[in-house]
Parts: C-alpha cells; sequence; structure tokens
C-alpha cells in the first residue's frame, strides 16, 4: 500500500536532548513537508522540500533541523534549542506539477518533552 | 501570500441535522482549496478539493463546498450530520503554481450530538 509513515507515533525526550522523527513515503512524491499541530492553532509549517538534497524553512523553523539525502525519506530533529517542543507533527507529501494536488498526510507524532 | 480564516473555532449540532463550515481566504493569485478532516491522534485526511471546474465540489462521507470567487469562501456542507462526523475538519489553499506549499486554517471542531 502507497502512502506516508511516520513513526514513532509517541515520543518523550527530557529537557536538553535532541530527538529525531522519522518520516518515510512511497508514493513517489516529489515534494515533503512538516507542520507542526497545536491546540486551536491549525498547523503551522516547520520545513519543506521539493528535491532531495535542498529544503527550505517555513514558518516557526527555529529550533527544528532535517535532511532530504533521499526521496523518500524526509526526517526531522527537533534540537535543544526548540523552548517549547511538545506537540503534536504532521509529516505529509504532495506531487509537484502544474497542477499541484493535495498533500497526503502521515498519522503523527506526539512528542512530549518530561 | 494567502492566508485561511475559519470563523467557528467550534460548533455543535445534533445528530441528522444539517452543518455548515465557514471557510474564507486571502490570496493575490488563484488558488486551489482542500477541505481535510482529522479524527483524534491521527493525520488528516482529504473530504474534497477545488482545482478548477464546476463551483459545486462532492466529497466524501457525504460532504460538499461550493467555490465562491467572488466572496473568497469555500464553505463546507453537509445535509444530515452522523455521529461520526465528530472531528475537526481544516481547509487549505494553495497557489496555482509550482512548487506552492499548503497553508491551513485553524480548523473547526464539529461535535454531533445524539
Amino acid at each position: 500500500d502507497g502512502g506516508i509513515t511516520q513513526s514513532p507515533k509517541y515520543l518523550f525526550r527530557k529537557e536538553g536532548q535532541n530527538v529525531t522523527l522519522s518520516c518515510e513515503q512511497n508514493l513517489n512524491h516529489d515534494a515533503m513537508y512538516w507542520y507542526r499541530q497545536d491546540p486551536g492553532q491549525g498547523l503551522r509549517l516547520i520545513y519543506y522540500s521539493q528535491i532531495v538534497n535542498d529544503f527550505q524553512k517555513g514558518d516557526i523553523a527555529e529550533g527544528y533541523s532535517v535532511s532530504r539525502e533521499k526521496k523518500e525519506s524526509f526526517p526531522l530533529t527537533v534540537t535543544s534549542a526548540q523552548k517549547n517542543p511538545t506537540a503534536f507533527y504532521l509529516c505529509a507529501s504532495s506531487p509537484l506539477g502544474s497542477m499541484n494536488t493535495e498533500a497526503f498526510f502521515g498519522q503523527g507524532t506526539r512528542l512530549t518533552v518530561v | 501570500a494567502q492566508s485561511v480564516t475559519q470563523l467557528d473555532s467550534q460548533v455543535p449540532v445534533f445528530e441528522e441535522a444539517p452543518v455548515e463550515l465557514r471557510c474564507n481566504y486571502s490570496s493575490s493569485v488563484s488558488v486551489y482549496l482542500f477541505w481535510y478532516v482529522q479524527y483524534p491522534n491521527q493525520g488528516l485526511q482529504l473530504l474534497l478539493k477545488y482545482l478548477s471546474g464546476s463551483t459545486l465540489v462532492k466529497g466524501i462521507n457525504g460532504f460538499e463546498a461550493e467555490f465562491n470567487k467572488s466572496q473568497t469562501s469555500f464553505h463546507l456542507r453537509k445535509p444530515s450530520v452522523h455521529i461520526s462526523d465528530t472531528a475537526e475538519y481544516f481547509c487549505a489553499v494553495s497557489e496555482r503554481h509550482y512548487g506552492q506549499n499548503f497553508v491551513f486554517g485553524p480548523g473547526t471542531r464539529l461535535s454531533v450530538l445524539p
């Protein structure tokens, strides 16, 4: 089955630690995205990538880093510089082209700082 | 840059009653429009999308939406809701050119009451 897989579903992190969230897609999509979701604030874009080895900052990139070494994978690292990392993180992908169709989402990772 | 407004943060409605969830957008260029649904602790699932053509778009689970260019609106409707429709609903927009990102509204929580 084609889709987007995020792992783990739940993640706990101690303050001061870096943690990496995994996102893999087998849809052959060029574009991939990371969003952060907080209650009542909708989805806010952290980073996006349209091609391998290239990515762009979104609206709230501070304290986060990404890599895009393979088309299928777009891991997100939440660094210790992120002051309030507890949130629900969603990864998405979409095809690119003249007709920009919808974004497909993974099931999300809930990160909690303890 | 584009933006999305969802005027109602919460909408309670009785089972089998009709419902309308409002969405307005702002953009300086032509856009594609989307409605997504999110169940608790899950990713987003596409309900319907407007790319071009007929302004009345039908989606899954009996939902439909109408694109109104003059009012820059894309309201979601369902003539008779079920308990299972209880979820968070997000309106999203993307601009009509290669590689544009998706911008999401803050969401509307639909609660269907027995």
